[in-house]
């Protein structure tokens, strides 16, 4: 088991552009959550999702973010737009079903925007 | 509002030493309590969970309630455990981790 693939690791982008970072799980999980760690700080949870739902994305911003996970597939955290701020490294995290406060983290995707 | 505090960025001792990562934490209920590790060049990964209450690489981390404290301790600090240290909670069934910023922990030989 290969365990959380993320990728790009790193990831630079212009401001304005599109950023698209990918998060297979782990076999046999269908929980995926995505967090943002800024320099100096912990990891901040943006959202929770299972196969074709997002449950809980009371940590996404408002604007330019958003996430998926289909049917088939990794998944996908958008970020349109971006700008200065949105750089840091982006973590998922996946679970299986009968586990779900049991969650392991991919190696996290470095996005620098330029 | 849920919140963890782990007011030492960096904790430096001596190998053989007594470790004490201090962590608390702020939520109204019973919350579920981890500490995760990252070692160097590596992914993090969890290293305990109160509910368990075992012991891993001679670690161990007591939930105290009335303090809202989850500290974790290892009575002889070995080199290998320098790495960064991340206290989380979570609700009982919950779906998201609440993390700390972090303790960087380096044992000196």
């Amino acid at each position: 088991n290969a365990g959380v693939m993320q990728n790009p690791r790193h990831l630079v982008r212009r401001r304005g552009q599109e950023a698209r970072l990918r998060c297979s799980p782990m076999k046999g999980h269908s929980h995926v959550y995505w967090y943002r760690q800024l320099p100096e700080e912990g990891l901040k949870f943006m959202v929770y999702l299972q196969k074709e739902n997002i449950i809980d994305e009371s940590g996404m911003p408002k604007e330019r973010f958003s996430a998926e996970f289909p049917k088939e597939g990794p998944s996908i955290l958008r970020i349109q737009q971006v700008v200065r701020g949105d750089s840091a490294a982006y973590f998922c995290a996946s679970s299986p079903p009968s586990g779900m406060n049991e969650q392991y983290f991919g190696p996290g995707t470095r996005l620098t925007v330029t | 509002a849920q919140r963890v505090t782990q007011p030492e960025k960096l904790l430096s001792v001596f190998k053989g030493a007594p470790v004490e990562l201090k962590c608390n934490y702020s939520y109204s209920g019973s919350p579920e309590l981890f500490w995760y590790v990252q070692y160097s060049r590596q992914r993090l990964q969890l290293l305990l969970r109160h509910i368990s209450r075992e012991s891993i690489k001679g670690f161990t981390a007591d939930l105290n309630k009335g303090e809202t404290s989850f500290h974790l301790k290892k009575p002889f600090a070995q080199e290998e455990d320098s790495a960064m240290y991340y206290c989380a909670l979570s609700d009982p069934g919950g779906n998201k981790l609440v993390f700390g910023a972090g303790t960087i922990l380096r044992v000196k030989s």
